[in-house]
Formats: C-alpha cells, sequence, structure tokens
C-alpha cells in the first residue's frame, strides 16, 4: 500500500530564512500531492495542490515542488516569519487516483525563531 | 459562508459507554471523511462519504466504530463500548466533490475515556 514520509519532525530555523519540507512517498506515483497546516489544538488547513504533470507551484511566499522520478515532494517558505511557525503535512490519493481519499504524513514541525 | 462544524467539541466518557460526535459539512459538498488523530500523532483515516456511494469504511479499527450521512447533510461518528484508547481527536473534512479536490476540516472533537 501508498506510505508517505515526512523526513523531519521537527525543524528549527531563523526568521528570514528559507524553511524547505521534504515529503517522501513509495509505491505508485500520485495523479497529485497536496500541503496541509496544522496549528495546534486544530484541524488542518489546506495550502497548495500539485499535479503529476507540475513540476512547480507557488502562492506568496509557498512554493511546492512534485519529482514523481524522486518520489519527492519539497514544501519551501521563503522569507520565513514566527508565524509560520506550526505542523505542515502532505497528503496524496490513497488508492493512486483521484478519489480524493487522503492518505496523510506524519507532518513536520516548524519553528521559526525571531 | 459557514466551514465544517463539530460538537460536542469535547466529551469526557467513562469506559464502556457509547458515544456520537456529529459533523455538519460545508454546505453542498458531497465528500464527507472522518479521521482520527491521537496525540502527537499523524491523522488516521477511519471512513469516507461520496453522494450516495457505498462509503469507504476500510479505516474504521474495530466493529465497535460506525458512521452514518443524511444525503449529503450532516453525519454522525458513533464509538461503542469505548476503551481508553478511543481517546483522541477526531476530526471531519469534507470536499465539494469526489477527485482531487482540497479538504476542508472542522475544529474536531476531543474525546477522553477515562
Amino acid at each position: 500500500s501508498q506510505k508517505i514520509e515526512q523526513n523531519s519532525e521537527a525543524l528549527n530555523i531563523q526568521e528570514g530564512k528559507t524553511a524547505t519540507l521534504t515529503c517522501n512517498y513509495t509505491n505508485y506515483s500520485p495523479a497529485y500531492l497536496q500541503w496541509y497546516r496544522q496549528d495546534p489544538g486544530r484541524g488542518p488547513v489546506f495550502l497548495l495542490l500539485i499535479r503529476e504533470n507540475e513540476k512547480e507551484k507557488r502562492k506568496e511566499r509557498l512554493k511546492v515542488t512534485f519529482d514523481t522520478t524522486l518520489k519527492q515532494s519539497l514544501f519551501h517558505i521563503t522569507a520565513s516569519q514566527p508565524a509560520d511557525s506550526a505542523t505542515y503535512l502532505c497528503a496524496l490519493d490513497r488508492y493512486g487516483g483521484s478519489q480524493g481519499n487522503l492518505i496523510f504524513g506524519k507532518g513536520t514541525k516548524l519553528s521559526v525563531k525571531p | 459562508g459557514a466551514g465544517v462544524s463539530q460538537s460536542p467539541s469535547n466529551k469526557v466518557t467513562e469506559k464502556g459507554k457509547d458515544v456520537e460526535l456529529r459533523c455538519d459539512p460545508i454546505s453542498g459538498h458531497t465528500a464527507l471523511y472522518w479521521y482520527r488523530q491521537r496525540l502527537g500523532q499523524g491523522l488516521e483515516f477511519l471512513i469516507y462519504f461520496q453522494g450516495n456511494s457505498a462509503p469507504d469504511k476500510s479505516g474504521l479499527p474495530s466493529d465497535r466504530f460506525s458512521a452514518e450521512r443524511t444525503g449529503e447533510s450532516v453525519s454522525t461518528l458513533t464509538i461503542q463500548r469505548t476503551q481508553q484508547e478511543d481517546s483522541a481527536v477526531y476530526l471531519c473534512a469534507s470536499s465539494p466533490r469526489q477527485g482531487a479536490y482540497e479538504q476542508y476540516f472542522g475544529p474536531g472533537t476531543r474525546l477522553t475515556v477515562t
């Protein structure tokens, strides 16, 4: 079955630097991959979706890349701010298609220090 | 507009009691998901409803867990004979339709079994 690994449980960086989070998957390549942000005590909030035919997607200070050869997605936050501190989750379709039934990674907890 | 709402926000119950958790999805969203998140852990898929199709129950951990959805509106997750390992946050999410769409999460119900 499909598995997702987010390599770092925690990532600490200085304000203003670029944070880079990694999401790796095994088995079949997904049709798309999503990234979510989760703050303590709250449900995840959708950030970006990237499809298999897209190499890169941007939204304001966020950038996501998708490398189907490496079976990896990278999530970048440029000019990071303390307000970016949260847990970031990657997710992809559980059955490999576009059913919408997602499997989530365990997340990477990002801490941005002033 | 209104987001996904869940009730109650907190529930403390004694071991062996039954509990019912409620989810009101965003109006018009045909897809609805239930997840469980234990403290410090990732999201664990429980069940997925899509329109009038048979639900995907493959994530339900035991026959003590069941869920229903009324048409394309409210859903209830029922846990019978609760056990301490059922303690977790139960998150509900909805999506516009089946497919590669973002999921909108509710705030969750924190269940504590004593």
